[in-house]
Parts: C-alpha cells; sequence; structure tokens
C-alpha cells in the first residue's frame, strides 16, 4: 500500500458526461501528479499541483482540468468525454521540493467511457 | 525533451533464474533521475528501484540491481532468482528532478515461468 487513495476504483460513463476522479496524498506529501494511461499512449503526465498551486501542464486536454483543495487532496475533472477517454488514470504523490523525491502511485481509476 | 526507450516489449525466464531488461534515455540534463516500477495485473505502479545520476555505486534492492551506465545513457534492471510473483510489466522512468514529472517508457511485459 503506497498510502495515495484514489476513488473511484471503477467509473463507467457515457459519451458526453463528466466525470470526477478524486485523490488523497500520502500524509505529508504537498506534491500530486495525474498520469492517464492508455493502450495506445502508453503512461502520460497530465498536470501536476503543489501545495494548492499548478506547477506544470502536460498533455491535458482542455476538456479536463483538475485542482488541489488545502487539505492537499486533488480532483480531476473530465468533461465532455469520448470513447478516447476511457484509460487508467493514476494520481502520484510526492513531498516536494527542491531534491527529487519518489513519486508514489495510487491504485488508479479504471474509465470506461461508452 | 526527455525520451526513454525500452526495446523489448516482452521477455519471459524461467522461475529462480535470472533476467535483465533493458533502458536507454535521452536527456542533455546532467544531473536526474531514474526509476523502475513494476505494474502487476492489479495495474497498481509500484517502485522497484531508483537511481540518482550523481551517484556512481548502482542501486540494488534484495533481487533487483540495475547497471547505471551514464555515459551510454542506459538503465537496465536485473532480476536474480525470478519469483512468480515478479509477472508484470515493467517500466522504466526518467525525471529532471526537483519534483518533476515523469516520462515513462512504454513497458516490457515480463512473464515468469513455474
Amino acid at each position: 500500500d503506497s498510502g495515495v487513495t484514489q476513488t473511484p476504483k471503477h467509473l463507467i460513463t457515457a459519451t458526453g458526461q463528466r466525470v470526477t476522479l478524486r485523490c488523497s496524498p500520502r500524509s505529508g506529501d504537498l506534491s500530486v501528479y495525474w498520469y492517464q494511461q492508455s493502450l495506445d499512449q502508453g503512461l502520460q503526465f497530465l498536470i501536476q499541483y503543489y501545495n494548492g498551486e499548478e506547477r506544470a501542464k502536460g498533455n491535458i486536454l482542455e476538456r479536463f482540468s483538475a485542482q488541489q483543495f488545502p487539505d492537499l487532496h486533488s480532483e480531476l475533472n473530465l468533461s465532455s468525454l469520448e470513447l478516447g477517454d476511457s484509460a487508467l488514470y493514476f494520481c502520484a504523490s510526492s513531498v516536494g521540493g527542491q531534491n527529487q523525491e519518489t513519486q508514489y502511485f495510487g491504485p488508479g481509476t479504471r474509465l470506461l467511457v461508452l | 525533451a526527455q525520451t526513454v526507450t525500452q526495446s523489448q516489449p516482452e521477455m519471459s525466464v524461467q522461475e529462480a533464474e535470472t533476467v535483465t531488461l533493458s533502458c536507454t534515455y535521452d536527456t542533455s540534463e546532467n544531473n536526474y533521475y531514474l526509476f523502475w516500477y513494476k505494474q502487476p495485473p492489479s495495474r497498481q505502479m509500484i517502485l522497484v528501484i531508483r537511481q540518482e545520476a550523481y551517484k556512481q555505486q548502482n542501486a540494488t534492492e534484495n533481487r533487483f540491481s540495475v547497471n547505471f551506465q551514464k555515459a551510454a545513457k542506459s538503465f537496465s534492471l536485473k532480476i536474480s532468482d525470478s519469483q512468480l510473483g515478479d509477472t508484470a510489466m515493467y517500466f522504466c522512468a526518467f525525471t529532471k528532478g526537483g519534483s518533476e514529472k515523469l516520462v515513462f517508457g512504454k513497458g516490457t511485459k515480463l512473464t515468469v515461468n513455474p
């Protein structure tokens, strides 16, 4: 158990809908990262938050957004869903800071868009 | 941009034998960090081992060790005394450091046969 929690574990929805994925980082970790794992694109970085502020953006679509709350949990919002958004979405956390700390991953949320 | 290449899509090994997974990367950075993550059928991403580029000594974690060749930009993972539970996808990952995103290779699917 990495200490990172993600809910829900599975999500099935229809095209055009909106969903919210939730992540709670390890105790004491300030940085939260979101990654998407799909069959054709592999593991891709979406976005990073550090202590409530957006720190870096990767290949995140405009239909997707995220935020990190004062209690450091993070939510990833996916809207106007398309079939191609079906993937495994991971949240990872690290202490955050100048030195590289290891990123620990949550169990992921499996999203299926029908 | 940094890239990570895993040239072996699939590998197999007999139980109790040794196997080496290959990874090469491309970067102009001098200081960076490399990781191997394991993804078993449960799809959880589990950290296996980490290597700091400034350290000459190869990292070791129990049956797992790396061969880090900085000049060649090579970072291979050796699994000794392979166990059935080692069956998984293995991802090599790179980060510049300073709490930066991870860049992943496409993975190597390892099967340990009884």
